[in-house]
């Protein structure tokens, strides 16, 4: 079964720093999709950025961008310009294309907070 | 879009009782999740329904929790008999068949089990 692992269960930022999150995940597949979610104390789960595995070029979403690398299963979130509205518990997540793909998988997610 | 909706937002009741919550995915998703989170055991997915099928219900943690799901716009999980230890946040999302299609989470349920 594919698994997602987040090895930093919290890390801080100062306030407009760049900081990067940590994820690997375990598959055979080739194709498949990765995404990021943060939730916020109001414990909204909203979609951060997502990436296909197919793609090369990092997926990009105005400050939060990442590092893929597929051969080594790593999918890294880097968080520019960090503001105290970025705090919350953020998680990663893979999605199959061929088997379950139907399933998501989640890692146990990373609380970052951001000192002013 | 109204996103997905869940009701209700919190919910109390004491150990025995039935409880039951409800989920509304986004108009034109046919895949609908159920998952629950503890600080203990994160992010957990309990089923998952696939036009209105359940495809894997390998989650669901006991015989008190079943699924069901009449139709495409409606969603209910049910605990009966609660226990103490069912006391978590409960998330809906929806979304749709094609791979690249992000989850759509509600805005979870708190049960707290007494």
């Amino acid at each position: 079964a594919q698994t997602v692992t987040q090895s930093q269960p919290e890390m801080s930022v100062q306030e407009a720093e760049t900081v990067t999150l940590s994820c690997t995940y375990d598959t055979s597949e080739s194709d498949y999709y990765l995404f990021w979610y943060k939730q916020p104390p109001s414990r909204q789960m909203i979609l951060v950025i997502r990436q296909e595995a197919y793609k090369q070029q990092n997926a990009t979403e105005n400050r939060f961008s990442v590092n893929f690398q597929k051969a080594a299963k790593s999918f890294s979130l880097k968080i520019s310009d960090s503001q105290l509205g970025d705090a919350a518990m953020y998680f990663c997540a893979y999605r199959g294309h061929l088997y379950n793909f139907n399933k998501f998988y989640f890692g146990s997610g990373t609380k970052l907070n951001v000192k002013p | 879009d109204a996103g997905v909706i869940q009701s209700p937002r919190h919910e109390v009741t004491e150990m025995g009782q039935e409880v039951t919550l409800r989920c509304k995915p986004i108009s034109g998703h046919n895949s609908l999740f159920w998952y629950r989170q503890t600080m203990m055991r994160g992010l957990e997915l309990l089923i998952y329904f696939n036009n209105n099928v359940p495809i894997d219900d390998s989650g669901m943690p006991e015989d008190r929790f079943s699924a069901k799901m009449p139709n495409a716009s409606f969603s209910t999980l049910k605990i009966q008999p609660s226990e103490p230890r069912d006391s978590a946040v409960y998330f809906c999302a929806s979304g749709n068949s094609s791979y690249n299609s992000p989850l759509h989470f509600g805005n979870g349920t708190r049960l707290t089990v007494t």
